[in-house]
């Protein structure tokens, strides 16, 4: 079975430019989640998402991020406008339940100029 | 708020010795989960072993084995017959299965270096 999968990979982008990454969850995986990491941070959950319902946002840092989850396989994280300071890497994991061990996948390195 | 602290930010071995990476927690719940994550310089998050608190036993996964010290708060990972693959950060992390958010606490990592 595939993992999660996320894209892209790497996103380069100008501050001010909108960004979107994306993440399918593992199939049948009803609980996903975002992070971003970062050297001064560490690992930081943004968001989390049970059966397509944003359960937490606490995490999400500022107006300027959203995240959507239209349907079971697929949930987007966007930042708009982007600054310098969102350089990162975020993660998207998911697993069987909100309880259940995470999974995640590859991660998006974002640079923002 | 929950904390997850890994008070060795790198550690190096030689080959094929154990080596034992340290993290404590703070926590008021009874009923949460343990984990060690493994990510190597691909970025990857791979799990690596998971501890239920209500289970006093030990858990092990092949050379990865974990000390279970409830009252303490702590969690150790140790790896036997260390191998080359194996170098990478290693991060613990908690996941709190009460109230409130169902994410991760994640330690700030360590990194492990394993020498030829």
């Amino acid at each position: 079975d595939a993992g999660v999968i996320q894209s892209p990979r790497h996103e380069v982008t100008e501050m001010g430019q909108e960004v979107t990454l994306r993440c399918k969850p593992i199939s049948g995986h009803n609980s996903l989640f975002w992070y971003r990491q970062t050297m001064m941070r560490g690992l930081e959950l943004l968001i989390y998402f049970n059966n397509n319902v944003p359960i937490d946002d606490s995490g999400m840092p500022e107006d300027r991020f959203s995240a959507k989850m239209p349907n079971a396989s697929f949930s987007t994280l966007k930042i708009q406008p982007s600054e310098p300071r969102d350089s990162a890497v975020y993660f998207c994991a998911s697993s069987l339940g909100a309880k259940e061990t995470q999974y995640f996948g590859p991660g998006t390195r974002l640079l923002v100029l | 708020a929950q904390t997850v602290t890994q008070s060795q930010p790198e550690m190096s071995v030689q080959e094929a010795e154990t080596v034992t990476l340290s993290c404590t927690y703070d926590t008021s719940e009874n009923n949460y989960y343990l984990f060690w994550y493994k990510q190597p310089p691909s970025r990857q998050m791979i799990l690596v072993i998971r501890q239920e608190a209500y289970k006093q036993q030990n858990a092990t996964e092949n050379r990865f084995s974990v000390n279970f010290q409830k009252a303490a708060k702590s969690f150790s990972l140790k790896i036997s017959d260390s191998q080359l693959g194996d170098t990478a950060m290693y991060f613990c992390a908690c996941h709190y299965s009460g109230g409130g958010a169902d994410g991760l606490t994640f330690g700030k990592g360590t990194h492990l270096i394993i020498q030829p």
